[in-house]
């Protein structure tokens, strides 16, 4: 159980275009999604905290107009880069914090995408 | 906001030999502390966490313990075998609606034949 997807696992695009990324948990309903951003063999860096049905919370230095973020439904939320630059270019990850959970309690994963801005 | 060191950034050990990873943190509200094993270009995975009304946690090679005054916490993996050669980070986070994690830089371990 507790299972989060994430897609596509990679993408490639060019300069100026913008890319959505899906994350959906399978088998549990989650009020609460985190999309993080993770450098090479850096730490993860929270960019935001999607809660379903309201705004996304960014974190200090993120842009919101640049890293969109819905959260439509229980079991999915996408963030889409808009206007991409090489500079955006990372391993972008997701995590979902079941419904009914302790609040500060475990979030489980998805796999991860690798967006390239060419 | 909160702050959380991790050392050390690398570690080798021999297979069978034991690996400690400690963190400390800074907000003394936290009160919330997993600890994540990620592979290379893999999801990070939830390999053991503990609350701050614990001490000590044990999961069969893995163990985690918890200073709150010292604001400090460690994992501890005994009998080390090759598939637990990964990166480790560490995390930290308050209780409540808007809770979130922060996690340590961490560690890459290297568990040698």
């Amino acid at each position: 159980g507790a299972v989060v997807s994430q897609h596509p696992s990679r993408v490639i695009c060019k300069s100026g275009t913008s890319v959505k990324i899906e994350c959906r948990s399978l088998d549990f309903q989650a009020t609460t999604m985190f999309w993080y951003r993770q450098f090479p063999k850096k730490s993860l860096m929270l960019m935001a905290t999607s809660n379903e049905g309201s705004k996304a919370t960014y974190e200090q230095g993120v842009e919101k107009d640049k890293f969109l973020i819905n959260h439509a439904s229980l079991t999915l939320s996408t963030l889409t880069v808009t206007s991409a630059h090489p500079e955006d270019s990372s391993f972008y990850i997701c995590s979902a914090r079941p419904l009914g959970t302790v609040s500060g309690g475990e979030q489980f994963f998805g796999p991860g995408t690798r967006l390239t801005v060419l | 906001g909160e702050n959380v060191e991790q050392h050390p950034s690398t570690l080798s050990v021999q297979e069978g030999d034991s690996a400690v990873i400690k963190c400390t943190y800074s907000d003394s509200a936290s009160n919330y502390f997993p600890w994540y094993k990620q592979e290379l270009g893999k999801r990070p995975q939830l390999i053991i966490d503990i609350r701050s009304n614990v001490g000590e946690k044990k999961d069969q090679r893995i163990a985690v313990t918890l200073n709150k005054t010292a604001k400090h916490f460690s994992l501890h993996i005994t009998e080390t075998q090759p598939e637990d050669s990964a990166v480790y980070f560490c995390a930290a986070a308050r209780t409540g609606t808007a809770s979130k994690l922060t996690f340590g830089t961490g560690t890459r371990l290297q568990v040698t034949l």
